[in-house]
This record gives C-alpha cells, sequence and structure tokens, in this order.
C-alpha cells in the first residue's frame, strides 16, 4: 500500500495564479481531509470530503477556495488568484469511515 | 470552542533523561486524542490514541479528564525520538464528522 499520495511536493505561483493541489487516498479509504498548516502554526481543518460529496468545509476559505473528490481520480484543492498569505504546507488526509487518518506527504505552495 | 495548546515550542533534553511534552485540551464532551509525529523529511503519522491505551516506540500518554491534558510521556528518551510532535483532538458535533483539531507542535529535540 503506497500510503497517501499528493502532488506535487512544491508548487510555486505568482500572485493571481490559480494552484491545484492533488491527493490520491490509501486504497480502501474513501473519506479525505484537507488541512493547513501556515509557517509556525498546527495543521488546520480545512474541508471533508467523501467520493462526489462535500461533508464539512467549515473551515475553507469563503473565497477562492474549493475542494472536490470526484467518483474517479485524485482529490483537488483549487485555490484560485492565489495572494502570498496562501503560503503554506496543505496536507491531505484519508481514512475509512471515521477510523484513523492517514496523512500524505504535503505539498508546500509557495506564492511569489 | 474546542482548542488544544502545546505550551511548550520547543524541549530539548539529553539522552537517556525522561520527556514530557504537555498537551491540554478544551472540548464540551467525550474526547478523542490523539499524539502524531513528524521526523526530519518524513510525513505526519500516528504516533498513539489515547483509546487504544497502548505504549508505542516508549511512548505512553494517559488521559486526564480533570485537568483536560493528555502529555506525552518516555522514560528515557534517545537521539531518534527527535522529531515535531502534535497533539490532536477529534472534533464530534454538529455536522463535524471526526476532523482533527491540532495543537501547534514541540519540537522535541534529544542531545547525546
Amino acid at each position: 500500500n503506497a500510503g497517501v499520495m499528493q502532488n506535487p511536493r512544491h508548487l510555486v505561483r505568482r500572485r493571481g495564479q490559480e494552484a491545484r493541489l492533488r491527493c490520491s487516498p490509501m486504497k480502501g479509504h474513501s473519506h479525505v481531509y484537507w488541512y493547513r498548516q501556515l509557517p509556525e502554526e498546527g495543521l488546520k481543518f480545512m474541508v471533508y470530503l467523501q467520493k462526489e460529496n462535500i461533508i464539512d468545509e467549515s473551515g475553507m476559505p469563503k473565497e477562492r477556495f474549493s475542494a472536490e473528490f470526484p467518483k474517479e481520480g485524485p482529490s483537488i484543492l483549487r485555490i484560485q488568484q492565489v495572494v502570498r498569505g496562501d503560503s503554506a504546507a496543505y496536507f491531505c488526509a484519508s481514512s475509512a469511515y471515521q477510523e484513523t487518518q492517514y496523512f500524505g506527504p504535503g505539498t508546500r505552495l509557495l506564492v511569489l | 470552542a474546542q482548542r488544544v495548546t502545546q505550551p511548550e515550542k520547543l524541549l530539548s533534553v539529553f539522552k537517556g533523561a525522561p520527556v514530557e511534552l504537555k498537551c491540554n485540551y478544551s472540548y464540551s464532551g467525550s474526547p478523542e486524542l490523539f499524539w502524531y509525529v513528524q521526523y526530519s523529511r518524513q510525513r505526519l503519522q500516528l504516533l498513539l490514541r489515547h483509546i487504544s491505551r497502548e505504549s508505542i516506540k516508549g511512548f505512553t500518554a494517559d488521559l486526564n479528564k480533570g485537568e483536560t491534558s493528555f502529555h506525552l510521556k518516555k522514560p528515557f528518551a534517545q537521539e531518534e525520538d527527535s522529531a515535531m510532535y502534535y497533539c490532536a483532538l477529534k472534533e464530534r458535533y454538529g455536522g463535524s464528522q471526526g476532523n482533527l483539531i491540532f495543537g501547534k507542535g514541540t519540537k522535541l529535540s534529544v542531545k547525546p
């Protein structure tokens, strides 16, 4: 089992561009969580998805951020019109229903 | 509000010394608590969860509801224990289905 995969591992964008972060859950897991870690901070919950459904997006910024987990393929976290404050590490975790969350290696986004 | 506090940003001990990483939480309900560890250049991984009452790599953590604490302890620290340690609370209320609330983390440095 390859574990949770995230790509890219590092992403550099200029202000105003779009960032797309991908997360492939562990085999057999249908629950995906996205977390953001700002410098010197702990991980903060953003969104919880199951296949084709957003279950809880209470941690998502109201604008520019969206997430999906289609029937086929990875979960995508999309950030439109990035700003410098979006620079952070974005972690994805997957689980079976309400079981232990297993984390990916993260994507480090740098906005210039 | 649900909150996890790790008061120490950095904890430095000598090899063989006891170590205690502090974690306090604020939660209205029956908490489910975890310790995650992140070794250098590796992904976040689960160290232990309070409901398992297990000992992993010599670490233990006891949930103290009276003091709302879940401190991580090891009697004899090893150099390979050097890592970032995160305490986390699983949130279960309203629409939340198990997302984690993390503390800011404690960096443990074990010196030879």
